[in-house]
Parts: structure tokens; sequence; C-alpha cells
């Protein structure tokens, strides 16, 4: 299996700019993670989807971010007007309910840069 | 709620000699408990978890994993550390019941010296 694939692996954008971030999840996997790394904060959940379903978006900073799962093999992560504070690694992961641990398998990132 | 505590920002070690990184956590009921390495400009990677049973887990790169209920803990070991395990380890937990969601701690920097 090819894993988790995410596009681009780097993008430097503008402030002000829209920003879309895409993930392909693993073959058969029905939930998929979006997570954000910083320096200072970590890694944080941003939201998670189950069989395509937003479950937990309480992590999305502020409504300048909004992601989409319309199918079971591709989400993307929007950001709409980018700012220099979302500069950040972005990581897509998926996990299976067929397995009863659910541990998850990220993808590469994308490391996102705002000017 | 579910947690991580990884205590230690850094630990060095020098190659050769045994490595451990700490982990407790806190979660209702019983844990199903997992270790990810990031090596540097890498997505993370699973490492080992625990399920049930024998407290004693083995994963890649001759990682393991104790698993210990009464101190809460899941310390991660390897007995001769390599200058190639100098990564960022992650603890994760969830629940047996509940969402599906990870509560990762903030990761643990380990620099393996030659």
């Amino acid at each position: 299996d090819a894993g988790v694939i995410q596009s681009p692996r780097h993008e430097v954008t503008e402030m002000g700019q829209e920003v879309t971030l895409r993930c392909k999840p693993i073959s058969g996997h029905n939930s998929l993670f979006w997570y954000r790394q910083t320096m200072m904060r970590g890694l944080e959940l941003l939201i998670y989807f189950n069989n395509n379903v937003p479950i937990d978006d309480s992590g999305m900073p502020e409504d300048r971010f909004s992601a989409k799962m319309p199918n079971a093999s591709f989400s993307t992560l929007k950001i709409q007007p980018s700012e220099p504070r979302d500069s950040a690694v972005y990581f897509c992961a998926s996990s299976s309910s067929e397995v009863i641990t659910y541990e998850q398998y990220f993808g590469p990132g994308t490391r996102l840069t705002v000017t | 709620a579910q947690s991580v505590a990884q205590p230690e920002d850094q630990v060095n070690v020098a190659e050769g000699n045994p490595l451990t990184v700490k982990c407790t956590y806190s979660v209702s009921g019983n844990p199903y408990l997992f270790w990810y390495v990031q090596y540097p400009n890498r997505g993370l990677q699973f490492l080992l978890k625990y399920i049930t049973g024998d407290n004693l887990v083995k994963g890649s790169y001759g990682f393991e994993a104790e698993f210990n209920k009464s101190q809460t803990s899941f310390h991660l070991k390897k007995p001769s550390a390599l200058v190639s395990d100098s990564a960022l380890y992650f603890c994760a937990v969830r629940g047996h019941y509940g969402n599906n969601r990870l509560a990762f701690g903030k990761g643990n920097q380990v620099v393996v010296i030659p």
C-alpha cells in the first residue's frame, strides 16, 4: 500500500491567499484525521472524520479553517484567508475501525509557510 | 478525558547505552497505548502498541515498551541505542470505549551521542 498521501509537500503563500491541502487516506480506512504541528504548540488535532462525516472539529482554530471529505479516498483542509501564524506542518492520518485499536497512520505532511 | 504526559523534553544517551523514554497516561477504563517515532521532515511512524495481555510489548527497530497498570505508565525502551534512533518520540492513548481519536503526548526529543 502507498500509505497516506498528502499534497503538496511544501506550500509557500502570501498572507491573505487561500490555501488548500489535500489528503488521500489508506485504501479501506474509514477514519481520517487532520493535525497541525508547530514548535510552540506541538501536535494538535484539528478535525476528524468517520465514514466521511466530520465527528469533532473542536480543534479547528477559527472560521478561516474548513475541511471536507467528499468521498472515502479524498479530503481537503482549506485556509482562507491565510495568516503568518498558520505556518506549520499539517499532517493527515487515517485508521480503520476493523482494527480494534484504531492506530493511526500518518502521511508525510505539508509544510506551510505564510509570508 | 484521556491524556498522556511525557515529562522530559529531551533525552540524551550515549550510543550503545540503554534508552528509556517515559510516558504516563490517564484514561477511563482500560487503555490502548501506542508509541510513534518522527524523524526529521517526516510524518509520525507507528512503532508499537499495547492491547492486553503481556505487559512487555515488542515493536519495530528493536524497541519495546512496558505497560504498568498500577503506575499508569508505558515507557519505551531499547537495550542499545543507535545514532539513527535520534528522533522525536510520541506516546498516545485511547480508551477501549468511546471515540477513536488518540490523545498524544507532547513528544520527547531523543539525542543519541556517538
